[in-house]
């Protein structure tokens, strides 16, 4: 089955800087490939999705590249503020559909 | 109405108690899941329903039991749990026909067992 491997699994920025975090995946018929943001006590929510016919993708300051040849795909965070602090997941989903997560990088900004 | 509703909140219940959480959503979605995530990881899949039929049981013990009564509602219920199975229980739901679906999340109901 799919497996995606996160990395790093906590990640701290002085607030302005960039963040990335980087997901590798197994199995290569996976085709999209969304990213999640967990405050605490909050449910997951997109922030962004690829699909494995674009190679980069940009809203504002977060942009994720894809790389299928490679089966990794990246989160870069520009500008970073204290309020993108919070647990991100990255995921595929695999050829039957299930969305396989990767393990979560807590990111913090300190001010 | 652009979200996934989930009650209670929370729940406390011993081993021997019979209780149920509930998902709503009203996007038209055909597409429901339910997940358990525990403190600092991903959410794990536990059950996918299709058209509110079930598609996907992740190999989920028979003390958890999941409904689908219709399009709009998902059911799961719990009898005879164990205090591992304390956790955040997230429901999910998308549209079907197109494996870009975004999959929204609800709110989660936190549960303790005692």
């Amino acid at each position: 089955g799919e497996n995606v491997e996160q990395h790093p699994s906590t990640l701290s920025v002085q607030e302005g800087d960039s963040a990335v975090i980087k997901c590798t995946y197994s199995d290569s018929a996976s085709n999209y490939f969304p990213w999640y943001k967990q405050e605490l006590g909050k449910r997951p929510q997109l922030i962004i999705d690829i699909r494995s016919n674009v190679g980069e993708k940009k809203d504002q300051r977060i942009a994720v590249t894809l790389n299928k040849t490679a089966k990794h795909f990246s989160l870069h965070i520009t500008e970073t503020q204290p309020e993108d602090s919070a647990v991100y997941f990255c995921a595929a989903r695999n050829s039957w559909g299930k969305l396989q997560f990767g393990a979560g990088t807590q990111v913090v900004v300190t001010p | 109405d652009t979200e996934v509703t989930q009650t209670p909140k929370h729940l406390v219940m011993g081993m021997t108690n019979k209780k149920s959480l509930k998902c709503e959503q009203h996007m038209g979605h055909r597409a429901m899941y339910w997940y358990k995530q525990k403190a600092k990881k991903p959410p794990e899949l536990m059950f996918v329903y299709s058209y509110e039929k079930l598609s996907i049981n992740e190999s989920v013990p028979s003390r958890f039991s999941p409904e689908c009564p219709n399009s709009s509602l998902l059911n799961l219920h719990l009898h005879a749990l164990q205090p591992e199975d304390s956790a955040l229980y997230l429901c999910a739901s998308s549209l079907l026909g197109s494996r870009y679906n975004e999959q929204f999340f609800g709110p989660g109901t936190r549960l303790t067992v005692l």
